[in-house]
């Protein structure tokens, strides 16, 4: 099926610093979304973007998260400053349009913040 | 608000063998979508099957199928046939014309030879 990458599969950081996480959605889809998985809680949804904006975002979706796909290169969840508790695994997805269509997901970033 | 539940936390089968995975959802949207996917042992999560809530025929894609019950607000999926590579964790997830999918805990197929 249709690929998402994600880049880096992994990243430590301190406390206090800011983390950029890396999505290359499916070519011709236009919704991104990014997800977050706490181990062994459900996937829960952050965020979805579309035509260079946030179209809608959760409770999770904190002030110090941010998105943009400048130029349609990657998109990217910035995290400034990180806390404890953003430590999870984010994934990244992306859809054809919006509304019903399925959306196929990347293979995560474990993100560890120490 | 939406909400997914997966009561069956594990499942282990024979392979070639049937399996059945349940799931019941909670909405106050007349129109929202099923999605059953999974994720295997590397991580990776892949888009299996769907049904819109609208359509009475319950979807069927390859060995897997399911079985929605309307009235009950409950999507199964339903593996014939199963392989050992089937062995993952599957998840349901719903949404309506909001764009974030709902998920479900997930339930671990074990498929033994």
């Amino acid at each position: 099926g249709p690929k998402v990458l994600q880049i880096p599969s992994h990243q430590i950081i301190d406390m206090g610093q800011m983390v950029t996480l890396n999505c290359d959605p499916v070519s011709n889809h236009l919704y991104f979304y990014w997800y977050k998985q706490i181990l062994g809680q459900q996937m829960e949804f952050l965020v979805n973007f579309y035509n260079g904006k946030v179209m809608e975002k959760s409770k999770l979706f904190k002030d110090q998260f941010s998105v943009e796909r400048p130029d349609g290169s990657y998109f990217t969840l910035k995290i400034q400053p990180t806390a404890l508790e953003d430590s999870a695994v984010y994934f990244c997805a992306s859809s054809l349009t919006g509304g019903a269509y399925e959306q196929y997901f990347g293979p995560g970033t474990r993100l560890t913040v120490l | 608000a939406q909400k997914v539940t997966q009561t069956q936390t594990s499942i282990s089968v024979m392979e070639k063998t049937t399996v059945t995975m349940d799931c019941v959802y909670e909405t106050q949207d007349s129109s929202y979508f099923l999605f059953w996917y999974k994720q295997t042992a590397s991580g990776e999560i892949v888009f299996l099957i769907r049904q819109d809530s609208y359509k009475k025929e319950n979807a069927t894609v390859g060995h897997y199928s399911l079985n929605f019950q309307k009235p009950k607000s409950s999507i199964g999926l339903i593996i014939t046939a199963t392989q050992i590579e089937d062995s993952a964790v599957y998840f349901c997830a719903m949404k309506d014309y909001a764009q974030g999918l709902t998920f479900g805990l997930g339930t671990r197929v074990s498929v033994f030879p």
